[in-house]
């Protein structure tokens, strides 16, 4: 268990919805990442947070946005899904800023029908 | 897009035999570098970084060498064991802010005994 939370594990809805995904970072950690992955495909950087603030943005969609609260917990918005958006989001922590080993929660399973 | 690359997206071995799993990438400025594993149906597992001022880390069966030279990382697994069956995917500090790791595809390391 690598102390990382996800929530949901499974997601189904239909093209044109909003989901949020949720992310609990570890205990301490300070900064969180979300990743996509494709079927076939590697983990995709999507953004990172750093206690609240955005820190580095990756190959984020506009129709996708994220954010970080008080309690650093994250929250991951996808919006007007298409049916390519289907995929395993994963969130991962780490303690700063800098370059350092992430770690990653168990993934949410997204698919649009 | 993505500066990490590996070399095969399969590689078949037998139980006892070493493994070497090989990654090129192609920004000059990453100053970290990390191997993660992951299994069928969870989130990457980390396994062995190393930062651009060493060359070589050992682990536990593991190794990872970085030649900047030729912008090249690989991964050694010594007496491979079916458990480390799995996808392995090296991933560099590539983003503008050099705190979010970037992934690359991932090479399927099948283990036979």
């Amino acid at each position: 268990d690598s102390g990382v939370t996800q929530t949901p594990k499974h997601l189904i809805t239909a093209t044109g919805q909003r989901v949020t995904l949720r992310c609990s970072p570890r205990s301490g950690d300070l900064s969180v990442y979300w990743y996509q992955q494709s079927l076939d495909q590697g983990l995709q950087f999507l953004i990172q947070y750093y206690n609240g603030e955005e820190r580095a943005k990756g190959n984020i969609l506009e129709r996708f946005s994220a954010q970080q609260f008080p309690d650093l917990h994250s929250e991951l918005n996808l919006s007007s899904l298409e049916l390519g958006d289907s995929a395993l989001y994963f969130c991962a922590s780490s303690p700063g800023t800098g370059a350092t080993e992430a770690f990653f929660g168990q993934g949410t399973r997204l698919t649009v029908v | 897009g993505e500066s990490v690359g590996l070399h095969l997206p399969t590689l078949s071995v037998q139980e006892g035999d070493n493994s070497i799993i090989n990654c090129a990438y192609s920004n000059s400025a990453s100053d970290y570098f990390i191997w993660y594993k992951q299994e069928s149906g969870k989130g990457p597992q980390f396994i062995i970084d190393i930062r651009s001022n060493m060359d070589k880390r050992q682990g536990q069966r593991v190794t990872v060498l970085l030649n900047k030279t030729v912008k090249h990382l690989s991964l050694q697994i010594a007496a491979t064991q079916p458990g480390d069956s799995a996808v392995y995917f090296c991933a560099e500090n590539a983003d503008q802010a050099g705190t979010a790791l970037i992934f690359g595809k991932g090479t399927t390391l099948s283990v036979s005994s």
